[in-house]
């Protein structure tokens, strides 16, 4: 069964820095590309970042672009998102989700709440 | 960056009924070397994470119930629910990977009279 569990959120301040962890199981990790998906409360989704199966190749929206960092370690079938500069409209419920390649998400994790306010 | 509009924002049916809801891209979303389109639909159930329904915009994901109907080409999309259950209470998304900035739709709420 895949299972991807996301954890690091929590409420930090604008300005500040924080890390998100998604530990995969359940497939061959390094097999697949991965990404990260936001969505604000009561609102609709946004994507994030994605990183290719090696890490060579990674993509973001301009909105996180030069502060957000996604990477990734195959040995421990983990994904990560650095993010730094938080700004308030940064707050939201993080995703962790799987992709083949440049498709869609087809499974996603239970999501961590992330809130940037002083 | 492409713009994803779907409509109606929500909708209220009854159990049993058939359902259609729209999404229509900015640019098409057909790749013309391999004739797919580059389109997603996920449901949102309430407190839940999304999950995906159907991709390559007509596939349907293994253990979908057959009453999610995906079709469309180029820019306009639709998600047919053939026979409403109690259990399709959610929001609707459809999703372009096309191109980056992969983007969504607004969604369609999903209202059981």
């Amino acid at each position: 069964e895949v299972q991807l569990v996301e954890s690091g959120g929590g409420l930090v301040q604008p300005g500040r820095s924080l890390k998100l962890s998604c530990a995969a199981s359940g497939f061959t990790f390094s097999n697949y590309y991965m990404a990260w998906v936001r969505q604000a409360p009561k609102k609709g989704l946004e994507w994030v970042a994605t990183i290719s199966t090696s890490g060579s190749r990674t993509y973001y929206p301009d909105s996180v672009k030069g502060r957000f960092t996604i990477s990734r370690d195959n040995a421990k079938s983990s994904l990560y998102l650095q993010m730094n500069s938080l700004k308030s409209e940064d707050t939201a419920t993080y995703y962790c989700a799987r992709t083949v390649a440049i498709s869609a998400f087809d499974y996603w994790g239970q999501g961590v709440m992330v809130t940037v306010s002083s | 960056d492409i713009v994803m509009t779907q409509t109606p924002s929500s909708q209220a049916v009854s159990a049993g009924e058939k359902v259609t809801m729209s999404c229509k891209s900015s640019q098409s979303l057909l790749y013309s070397e391999n004739k797919k389109n580059y389109l997603a639909w996920y449901q949102q159930k309430p407190g839940q994470s999304p999950k995906l329904l159907i991709s390559w915009a007509s596939t349907r994901e293994s253990g979908v119930p057959d009453r999610f109907i995906g079709s469309g080409s180029g820019t306009d999309f639709t998600l047919t629910i053939s026979s409403v259950q109690a259990e399709d209470l959610a929001v609707y998304y459809c999703e372009q990977y096309y191109d980056t900035p992969f983007t969504f739709g607004s969604g369609t709420k999903l209202e059981i009279k």
